[in-house]
């Protein structure tokens, strides 16, 4: 069956530093979202890519999605104690949804 | 704003004892889900719902689990008979659209098997 693979598990960067998590579906998607879950918190969409090679930008996240539609990446530029908390990435193929592993992100001030 | 509601918050039981849980999604949505989340781990897919029917479910979802839409209004989630295992987060989501809609959470149950 489906799986997304996503990676890293963890990351802590400094207040300011840049941050990216990758997400590899074994599996052609037909679109992929992206999710953040604060602490103690549930899943809040962030975005949709469904297109080629797509990249979109909100603010300082910048999301792509590659040319095979297999894999996607969330890149946030310029860290902020704020962004703390999992990001997943969600592959939709078929039916279903399949989230990927999440990237905890902490910030340190 | 529109949300998903889930009942309980938290629920505490007895291995073998069966549970309920409940979502009410919100109103306009046509498909439902429910994923789990052990503490600290991936946010597992369950089972989709569209049509007052099982359009899609995981591995995860074997004969001890089932859905039902009872009333048009609430999305049950019922364990027959629960395991130490299946103590995790439990969240419906429903979406407009099925294949491209954005999900919609609740606030999710917590489920303790003892």
């Amino acid at each position: 069956g489906q799986q997304v693979m996503q990676i890293p598990q963890y990351q802590h960067v400094q207040e300011g530093e840049d941050f990216t998590t990758y997400c590899n579906s074994s599996t052609t998607l037909s679109n992929i979202q992206w999710y953040k879950q604060r602490p103690g918190g549930h899943p809040v969409f962030l975005i949709q890519l469904v297109k080629s090679g797509e990249v979109k930008k909100q603010k300082r996240l910048t999301f792509q999605f590659g040319e095979a539609k297999k894999n996607s990446s969330l890149h946030i530029t310029a860290t902020q104690t704020t962004d703390v908390g999992t990001y997943f990435c969600a592959g939709r193929s078929d039916n279903d949804m399949r989230f990927g592993a999440g990237t905890r992100l902490t910030v340190k001030p | 704003e529109p949300e998903v509601t889930q009942t309980p918050s938290h629920q505490v039981t007895q291995m073998g004892q069966e549970v309920i849980l409940r979502c009410v999604p919100i109103s306009n949505h046509l498909y439902f889900y429910w994923y789990r989340q052990i503490l600290g781990q991936k946010v597992e897919f369950l089972v989709s719902f569209y049509n007052n029917e099982i359009s899609e479910k995981s591995e995860i979802f074997d004969d001890q689990f089932s859905v039902e839409r009872p009333d048009g209004s609430n999305f049950t989630l019922k364990i027959r008979s629960t395991k130490l295992e299946d103590s995790a987060m439990y969240f419906c989501a429903s979406s407009v659209q099925g294949s491209t809609g954005e999900l919609f959470f609740g606030e999710g149950s917590r489920l303790t098997v003892l």
